[in-house]
């Protein structure tokens, strides 16, 4: 079935310093649509980035992502980590037709933890 | 803007006890999801439902009933709650075609 296979567990990183949380996916979509949520502590997750085209980047807040098809990919960046980056980061899949009703499926999720 | 509530906030339910979640949505959107968040586990979809009275099992429907009554309220019951069904449930919707999924701010369910 389809999946999503993000980088486990909690990431510590020092402010400042780039950020990349990996993903990967497995899916008989043809078109998949790629998405990275965040959550913050006592809110609710949001976009915060998304693609459905290959090799193209995406960019929000400061984040980037491009999504690889080749090596089924769409992994998280940013080039310098600040503190308020400290949250829940999900990569998530679907079709980008639609076929199966707008199923979202989620990966594991990635506690990013930014100090000073 | 729209907005999604969850009811109630903070669920404590006992072991074998029947509990209900509820959620309403004011974006007048098609589809309604309802996720299990686990630390370590990610969010599991339990139920979606694409249309009012539309029910579709997600990977982790067993132990649950999910009802689409109208267009802007999901609720999802836990059949017989477990002590290890302590995690946080959360609601979201979309509209088919949108590819943008907006989530309530979830109930913590806690069984004793």
């Amino acid at each position: 079935g389809d999946s999503v296979t993000q980088t486990e567990g909690l990431v510590t990183l020092t402010e400042g310093l780039p950020v990349m949380l990996n993903c990967t996916y497995q899916t008989i979509y043809s078109n998949p649509f790629l998405f990275w949520y965040v959550h913050y502590l006592n809110e609710s997750p949001r976009l915060l980035l998304k693609s459905s085209t290959d090799n193209k980047r995406t960019e929000h807040q400061g984040f980037h992502a491009t999504l690889h098809k080749s090596s089924s990919s769409f992994h998280l960046q940013k080039s310098s980590a600040q503190l308020s980056d400290s949250a829940l980061y999900y990569c998530a899949l679907s079709d980008r037709y639609g076929s199966s009703g707008n199923k979202l499926i989620f990966g594991i999720g990635t506690l990013l933890s930014v100090k000073p | 803007g729209g907005i999604i509530t969850q009811t109630p906030k903070f669920l404590i339910g006992q072991e074998g006890q029947k509990l209900t979640l509820k959620c309403q949505q004011n974006f007048n959107h098609d589809t309604m999801y309802w996720y299990r968040q686990d630390s370590g586990k990610g969010l599991r979809l339990i139920y979606y439902s694409i249309t009012e009275n539309d029910l579709q099992k997600g990977d982790l429907s067993e132990g649950y009933d999910a009802s689409r009554e109208k267009k802007s309220s999901f609720s999802l019951t836990v059949t017989s709650a477990q002590k290890n069904e302590m995690a946080v449930f959360l609601c979201a919707s979309t509209n088919t075609g949108n590819t943008e999924v907006f989530f309530g701010k979830g109930t913590r369910l806690t069984v004793v």
